[in-house]
C-alpha cells in the first residue's frame, strides 16, 4: 500500500490567513491525489482531484499543487467556514489510501 | 443530482456479519462510475474497504478482503456491503461513495452510519 503522510496534523490560524497543507506518498503517484474537507458529523467533501483540479462548486481560494510524491493544499485566505480537518487521498493504485489528516482550528 | 443513503443495523455482534445497503438515487447505478465503501472509526482517519462497478466487478483492500463481500442490485438501483468476523476494531461510521469519472477521487458520499460492534 502506499503511504500518505500530511503535515502538520494540526495548525491554529486566523481568518484571512494563508494556510498550507503539505502530503507527501511513500512512492510517486503522478498527480492522482485528492483532497476533502471534513467537518464534524460530516462526510467528507471533495475539493481537488488530479491534484490541482478544483472540484464544482469548490470556492477557488482553494488551490493544490505539487508532483511526484509530493502535494500542497492550500487555503489562500482562511474563511470561518474552513475550519475543519482536511485529508489527502491517492488512486494511483489499489487500495486508496488517506493521510491521517490536518485539522485547522481558529486561533 | 446523485444522492446516496446508507441504511442497516447499528448494531451488530462481535464474530457477526455488518451487513449495509447504499440506495442510489437521481441517477443509475449502472452509469460509468465505480461505486466504494469507505469507513472512520470514532475519531480517526479514513480507509477504503472496496468498490463495485454495475458489471459486478470489484475491487477490495487487502486488508480486508477475506472478510468483504460488496455485491450489486441494479434492479434497485443499490449495492451493498457485508463484513463477516467483525470485532470491536470494525466499529466506525461506514460511508458509501461514488468514484469520479475514471478516477477514485470520491465525489459524492453518504451521510454515513455509525455501527457498533458489542455484545
Amino acid at each position: 500500500d502506499i503511504q500518505m503522510t500530511q503535515s502538520p496534523s494540526s495548525l491554529s490560524a486566523s481568518v484571512g490567513d494563508r494556510v498550507t497543507i503539505t502530503c507527501r506518498a511513500s512512492q510517486g503517484i503522478s498527480n492522482s491525489l485528492a483532497w476533502y474537507q471534513q467537518k464534524p458529523g460530516k462526510a467528507p467533501k471533495l475539493l481537488l482531484y488530479a491534484a490541482s483540479r478544483l472540484e464544482s462548486g469548490v470556492p477557488s481560494r482553494f488551490s493544490g499543487s505539487g508532483s511526484g510524491t509530493d502535494y500542497t493544499l492550500t487555503i489562500s485566505s482562511l474563511q470561518p467556514e474552513d475550519f475543519a480537518t482536511y485529508y489527502c487521498q491517492q488512486y494511483y493504485s489499489t487500495p486508496p489510501t488517506f493521510g491521517q489528516g490536518t485539522k485547522v482550528e481558529i486561533k | 443530482q446523485v444522492q446516496l443513503q446508507e441504511s442497516g443495523p447499528g448494531l451488530v455482534k462481535p464474530s457477526g456479519t455488518l451487513s449495509l445497503t447504499c440506495a442510489v438515487s437521481g441517477g443509475s447505478i449502472s452509469s460509468s462510475n465505480w461505486w466504494s465503501w469507505v469507513r472512520q472509526p470514532p475519531g480517526k482517519g479514513l480507509e477504503w474497504i472496496g468498490e463495485i462497478y454495475h458489471s459486478g466487478s470489484t475491487n477490495y483492500n487487502p486488508s480486508l478482503k477475506s472478510r468483504v463481500t460488496i455485491s450489486v442490485d441494479k434492479s434497485k438501483n443499490q449495492f451493498s456491503l457485508k463484513l463477516s468476523s467483525v470485532t470491536a476494531a470494525d466499529t466506525a461510521v461506514y460511508y458509501c461513495a461514488r468514484a469520479k469519472g475514471t478516477t477514485d477521487a470520491f465525489d459524492i458520499w453518504g451521510q454515513g452510519t455509525m455501527v457498533t460492534v458489542s455484545s
